[in-house]
Formats: structure tokens, C-alpha cells, sequence
């Protein structure tokens, strides 16, 4: 089946500092991957997505780069601000596994937190 | 944003009782997702639906059922509260794969609370 790993929080950065948050998948097909971002209290937001190999998803200072080789989908931000602050979810959507439904399945989600 | 609203935002409720979640779209989309969120779990997928009246199971669907009688709104139901239901519920909705990728929307979510 399918599944994602990310790396296991909780990140704690100083404003400025460079960010990545590791996240590997399992799929029986081929995938899109998305990047999804919580802030406090409220529900998902899409970061960013990417839906074929080396396919670079960007937003808001933030990047990912679909990587079939290694089967993974770094989130990488180069100067984290307070405001970035969230839980980061990694995820896939597997039309193969899926069949006609297209799911998302999600990984646990890392936690970040930005000093000033 | 996407026009997504949950009813209620918050509940408390007691062991035993019934509860209903309701998930209202203005976007016309096909497709409608109901999960939770707990910690150490990200998110699980309980029911979703394809269409009007045409819903299927998720990964952790016992214990709910859903009902989906227009294009805008999803229910979710849990028939007897039991205390592992106390979680945050998100609504999602996505176009469906006629779009190539399942992006799917959230909603802001529903504090549940069983006691």
C-alpha cells in the first residue's frame, strides 16, 4: 500500500535559519506529491504541490522537488520567519491505488516552530 | 480560499449519544472527504464521497457513517459517541481525477469532544 514518511518533529529553528523537513513515499503507481501547511487552529492549506519526476513545487520561499530516484520530496525554505510557525504535512495521491478516487494519504505531520 | 464551512466548530457531547457533522461546499466540486486528526497520526481518511449518494469506506471508518443527498453537503455521523471519537474532524473537497491530480481543500475542522 501506500504511505509516507516525514521526518519526526518538533523542528525549532532561529528566525533566518535554513529549513528542511525529509519526506519519503511508498506507491504503486505514479503519484503527485503535496506539501500541506496547519497553522494554529485552523485546517490544511496546500503549500505546494508536484506531480511528475523532478517536477520543483514552489510558494511562499518554500521548494520541493519530486525526486523518483530516492522516492522522496524534501521541503526546503532557505530563511524561515516566525510567521512560518505550523505543522508541515507531506503527502501523495496515488491514481493507481486509488482507482477511480484519487486519496490522499498523508504522513504524521512535523511540527516547526520559529524563535525570533 | 476554497468555500468550505463545518458545522458545529466545537462540541461536547456525552458517551453514548448521537452526533451529526455537517460539511457544506460552494465550490461545486465532485468529489467530499471527512477525517480526523489526532496526534501521532496525521490525518486518516473515515468516508468519502464521489457523487450524490455515492460515498465508500475510508481506513478508520467503523463507528461512522455519512450521507451525502446534495452536490454541497456531506454529513458525518457517529451513531454512538464513544470516547476514542474525541479527535478534530476536517472536511476536505477535491474536482477528482478529471483534473489529472486530486488537490484536495480543507475545511477548518470540528472540535469533538466525547465524555
Amino acid at each position: 500500500g501506500n504511505s509516507v514518511t516525514q521526518m519526526e518533529g518538533p523542528v525549532t529553528l532561529s528566525e533566518e535559519a535554513f529549513l528542511t523537513i525529509n519526506c519519503t513515499y511508498t506507491a504503486t503507481g505514479y503519484p503527485s506529491l503535496f506539501w500541506y501547511v496547519q497553522y494554529p487552529g485552523e485546517g490544511l492549506q496546500l503549500l505546494l504541490k508536484a506531480t511528475k519526476a523532478d517536477d520543483k513545487g514552489s510558494n511562499k520561499g518554500f521548494e520541493a522537488t519530486y525526486r523518483k530516484e530516492t522516492t522522496s520530496f524534501h521541503l526546503e525554505k532557505g530563511s524561515v520567519q516566525v510567521s512560518d510557525s505550523a505543522v508541515y504535512f507531506c503527502a501523495l495521491s496515488d491514481p493507481v491505488s486509488g482507482g477511480s478516487n484519487y486519496k490522499l494519504t498523508f504522513g504524521k505531520g512535523t511540527l516547526l516552530t520559529v524563535n525570533p | 480560499d476554497a468555500g468550505i464551512t463545518q458545522s458545529p466548530r466545537h462540541k461536547v457531547t456525552e458517551t453514548g449519544t448521537p452526533v451529526t457533522l455537517r460539511c457544506h461546499q460552494t465550490e461545486n466540486h465532485r468529489y467530499m472527504y471527512w477525517y480526523r486528526q489526532d496526534p501521532g497520526h496525521g490525518l486518516r481518511l473515515i468516508h468519502y464521497s464521489y457523487g450524490v449518494k455515492d460515498t465508500d469506506k475510508g481506513e478508520v471508518s467503523d463507528g461512522y457513517s455519512v450521507s451525502r443527498s446534495k452536490t454541497e453537503d456531506f454529513l458525518l455521523t457517529l451513531e454512538s459517541a464513544t470516547s476514542s471519537q474525541t479527535s478534530v474532524y476536517f472536511c476536505a473537497i477535491s474536482e477528482g481525477p478529471g483534473q489529472g491530480i486530486n488537490e484536495q481543500f480543507f475545511g477548518p475542522g470540528t472540535r469533538l469532544t466525547v465524555l
